[in-house]
């Protein structure tokens, strides 16, 4: 099965700074790559995500890449801000249309502190 | 926001008892997952559902089971068989794109903590 793994477990940035974190994937087949913000107690909640057709997704301060040869994709986070601090999530899956069901596989989480 | 609904938001479970957790969502989402978060860890599936009356089972099903009678409903089941249950249990759906329906990502309630009495 897919296993993903994330690094760093914990980054600490200066406010303004940028944070990136960093997801590898072991499935080829895999074409969905989410990312969640998780707040302490709180649901994780959808930031961005990107589909394997493209290389690049921007949203405001928040940009994520993937290189499918590599096999890996990462969060950028620009001029980040104290409310930036939460744990990040990232995942992959195969996500199929037509088909129900879309398993996906967590990375182990990175704590983000911004420090003002 | 309000469209996962998960209850309670606490729960205490005793020794050698079943307790049930509850999932609505009312997204006419296809699909439904059990996830479980131990503390500074990722989520691992338990069950998830592609369909009403049709689930398979996730990373970590054993000691857990589930039903999905209704397209809204997706009941979790912590068995006395778990002997570990203490941990945050989150449920989500989402809906694949099709010929009708816009692809939807997943999205998630905002969970039920269960710890053992």
């Amino acid at each position: 099965g897919e296993n993903v793994e994330q690094h760093p477990s914990t980054l600490s940035v200066q406010e303004g700074d940028s944070a990136v974190i960093k997801c590898t994937y072991s499935d080829s087949a895999s074409n969905y790559f989410p990312w969640y913000k998780q707040e302490l107690g709180k649901r994780p909640q959808l930031i961005i995500d990107i589909r394997s057709n493209v290389g690049e997704k921007k949203d405001q301060r928040i940009a994520v890449t993937l290189n499918k040869t590599a096999k890996h994709f990462s969060l950028h986070i620009t001029e980040t801000q104290p409310e930036d601090s939460a744990v990040y999530f990232c995942a992959a899956s195969i996500r199929l249309i037509k088909a129900a069901g879309n398993k996906l596989t967590f990375g182990g989480g990175t704590r983000v502190l911004v420090k003002p | 926001d309000g469209g996962i609904t998960q209850s309670p938001k606490y729960l205490f479970r005793k020794e050698g008892q079943n307790v049930t957790l509850s999932c609505e969502q009312n997204l006419n989402h296809d699909a439904m997952y059990w996830y479980r978060q131990d503390p500074g860890q990722g989520l691992r599936l338990i069950y998830y559902s592609q369909i009403v009356n049709d689930f398979q089972k996730g990373d970590i099903a054993e000691g857990y089971s589930v039903s999905r009678e209704k397209k809204e409903s997706f009941p979790l089941t912590v068995t006395s068989a778990q002997k570990n249950p203490t941990a945050f249990y989150l449920c989500a759906s989402d809906q694949p794109g099709t010929g009708n329906h816009k692809d939807q990502p997943q999205h998630f309630g905002d969970g039920t903590r269960l710890s053992i009495l």
